[in-house]
């Protein structure tokens, strides 16, 4: 299994700031995920990140908003750009262990937006 | 475009009773699917994972079912506890080299004492 940590684990932010979020996992692994979930809704998948490349985005999502650096095999970090209230979420990272198939998840962000 | 849906959104039991969670998938062609257990305000906690070739996957008090033609899983939990209080979410994996998750809305378990 993987164990992955991510930081910080909660934070009230004002409009208009930023925030990043990192994501350490514990063996290397080829691609990690970034998912949000907004209040009482499912997970939905923000981006991919690889390491070397540009993270890919699924529709909704944009780089300016969500930038993703990836600089190792373990090690990501999520910025959550001009925050709104609307950005209020529980963001979690994840990664698929080659061989298992299994996808294991971070603790979560708990990031509240006044 | 997959959709996942999980029904009931919420249940209560006693401590004792058998659980029944449902999770129902619209696009037949999945690689795996995926149960997960979140506690509130928590990470996601992988349960059990049925690949697309298998009909069932155990561990302890956790049995869960797969029929890929009709969409569907179920996931079994004997002899339920107070601490089998979660949300249960359900998640398929398009294919082998599609790593995107799609998630069902969860269902809200309440175990009683």
């Amino acid at each position: 299994s993987a164990v992955i940590s991510q930081k910080p684990s909660r934070d009230i932010c004002q409009r208009g700031t930023s925030l990043t979020i990192q994501c350490q996992v514990d063996s290397q692994v080829t691609m990690m995920f970034w998912y949000r979930q907004q209040p009482g809704q499912s997970l939905t998948l923000i981006a991919t990140a690889n390491q070397g490349s540009e993270a890919t985005y699924e529709s909704g999502f944009v780089i300016d908003k969500f930038p993703i650096s990836r600089p190792n095999l373990t090690f990501s970090t999520l910025t959550v750009s001009n925050m709104s209230p609307e950005d209020s979420s529980i963001y979690l990272c994840s990664v698929s262990l080659g061989g298992t198939d299994t996808q294991y998840f971070g603790p979560g962000t708990r990031l509240t937006v006044l | 475009k997959q959709e996942v849906t999980q029904i009931p959104a919420a249940l209560s039991v006693p401590e004792g009773e058998n659980l029944v969670l449902n999770c129902s998938f619209t696009d037949s062609a999945i690689y795996n699917l995926q149960w997960f257990r979140q506690d509130p305000g928590k990470g996601l906690t992988s349960l059990l994972l049925i690949q697309s070739s298998q009909r069932e996957q155990t561990s302890g008090r956790l049995n869960a079912s797969l029929d890929k033609s009709s969409g569907r899983s179920t996931l079994y939990i004997a002899a339920s506890q107070p601490g089998d209080s979660a949300t249960y979410l359900c998640a398929v994996r398009p294919s082998a080299a599609g790593n995107k998750l799609t998630f069902g809305g969860g269902t809200r378990v309440l175990v009683k004492p």
